[in-house]
């Protein structure tokens, strides 16, 4: 959908480790959001960004941590704080009038 | 603060039937109102979206309905086919210096054949 991008699809951690999602959108979107997913399960929102430079938590920000630099993107990373990081995250951008969605990222630590 | 609310969370109907997903909102000035399917493993796709300014809107198979008194939209599938079978988001955009989107958290949909 649009211009939306996530990466990489599938990643693997360790426990204990960090790792970042990255996602990147060329729509001039000024939101951005990332999504937890669980199988069978809705979306919960982990963090979002109405502007660079600024972000709100969600319902589930324990454990991650974003950055909003630039307009274009917006990383999540997965610390090892996350007690039970292995999901499916979704990103998403929009502006008022439309919203679409990354590829998502499945990850699943070993 | 402002709010989605997207119920059943899931729906089990027969192959022909008809499915009906509904949605309420809080914000009195969101003025678009979009749903997505996603199918397993998938991004969430658009499919349908509603404008406030419109009741109803169809596509085939599937229609929107829109009370704005009522601040609830539905979605409707009518004929379901087993492809049909898929996770079902809706959204309402915010008026306000909120973020300019909320989704709800998702219907579960199964069409038995």
């Amino acid at each position: 959908d649009g211009g939306i991008t996530q990466s990489p699809k599938y990643l693997f951690r360790k426990e204990g480790q960090n790792v970042t999602l990255s996602c990147e959108q060329n729509l001039n979107h000024d939101a951005m959001y990332w999504y937890r997913q669980d199988p069978g399960q809705g979306l919960r929102l982990i963090y979002y960004s109405q502007i660079v430079n600024d972000f709100q938590k969600g319902d589930i920000a324990e454990g991650y941590s974003v950055s909003r630099e630039k307009k274009e993107s917006f990383p999540l990373t997965v610390t090892s704080a996350q007690k039970n990081p292995t999901a499916f995250y979704l990103c998403a951008s929009s502006n008022r009038v439309e919203a679409f969605f990354g590829q998502g990222t499945r990850l699943t630590v070993v | 603060g402002e709010n989605v609310e997207q119920h059943p969370s899931t729906l089990s109907v027969q192959e022909g039937d008809s499915a009906v997903i509904k949605c309420t909102y809080s914000d009195s000035a969101s003025n678009y109102f979009p749903w997505y399917k996603q199918e397993l493993g998938k991004r969430p796709q658009l499919i349908i979206d509603i404008r406030s300014n419109v009741g109803e809107k169809k596509d085939q198979r599937i229609a929107v309905t829109l009370n704005k008194t009522a601040k609830h939209f539905s979605l409707h599938i009518t004929e379901t086919q087993p492809e049909d079978s898929a996770v079902y988001f809706c959204a309402a955009s915010m008026g306000g210096q909120g973020f300019s989107f909320i989704f709800g958290k998702g219907t579960r949909l199964l069409v038995k054949p």
